[in-house]
């Protein structure tokens, strides 16, 4: 099945800092790719769908400032917190669509764990 | 906005046995996919099984069934001959096509020896 990276895996950085997250898509291109954050034990909520080569859409309530998606391959979405706080710390997961794939399914990557000190 | 509502937070089942988590959603759309996902300790987000709403059959994949009932707008899956490995996080999705999917709060599977 199509394969899904995310990197890193876990990262604990000071507040303040800026973290980035990557999600490539190792075996597929995809037009399209999703970030989720969810926090312990609740459900994965959408923060943005990003499209290659054109801008994110944001969900409501999350800060396109703060959260930056960019999309510059078929391959690659990044997701930077910019200055993060403790309450960004959270479980950051990401998707990704295939081109002209069925069934509207998507392969999540592993997660990226967040911790801001 | 369409939601999904799983109201079950916590389920049990022995090793062998069958077990039916629930899930309803509210839509307006006639053309749809609804899917569970499974998500164990290790979070990697596990797809279960899938069924497009324009599908009156109820999908199927090995061990785990669907109950597909588009005007009561619900979807439950029932795993059988349960086993160890089951244990998990279970998630209920819907998605309009093209569009991200909207997860249900989840219900956390326990399996018993």
């Amino acid at each position: 099945g199509a394969v899904v990276s995310q990197h890193p895996s876990r990262v604990i950085c000071k507040s303040g800092t800026s973290v980035k997250i990557e999600c490539r898509s190792l075996d597929f291109q995809a037009t399209t790719m999703f970030w989720y954050r969810q926090f312990p034990k609740q459900s994965l909520m959408l923060m943005a769908t990003s499209n290659e080569g054109s801008k994110a859409t944001y969900e409501q309530g999350v800060e396109k400032d703060k959260f930056l998606i960019n999309h510059a391959s078929l391959t690659l979405s990044t997701l930077t917190v910019t200055s993060a706080h403790p309450e960004d710390s959270s479980f950051y997961i990401c998707s990704a669509r295939a081109s002209g794939g069925p069934y509207n399914e998507q392969f999540f990557g592993p997660g990226t764990r967040l911790t801001v000190l | 906005a369409q939601t999904v509502t799983q109201s079950q937070p916590e389920m049990s089942v022995q090793e062998a046995e069958t077990v039916t988590l629930s899930c309803t959603y509210d839509t307006s759309e006639s053309d749809y996919y609804l899917f569970w996902y499974k998500q164990p300790p290790s979070r990697q987000m596990i797809l279960v099984i899938r069924q497009e709403a324009y599908k009156q059959q109820n999908a199927t994949e090995n061990r785990f069934s669907v109950n597909f009932q588009k005007a009561a707008k619900s979807f439950s899956l029932k795993i059988s001959d349960s086993q160890l490995g089951d244990a998990a996080m279970y998630f209920c999705a819907y998605a309009n096509s093209g569009y991200a999917l909207n997860f249900g709060k989840g219900t956390s599977l326990l399996v018993t020896p």
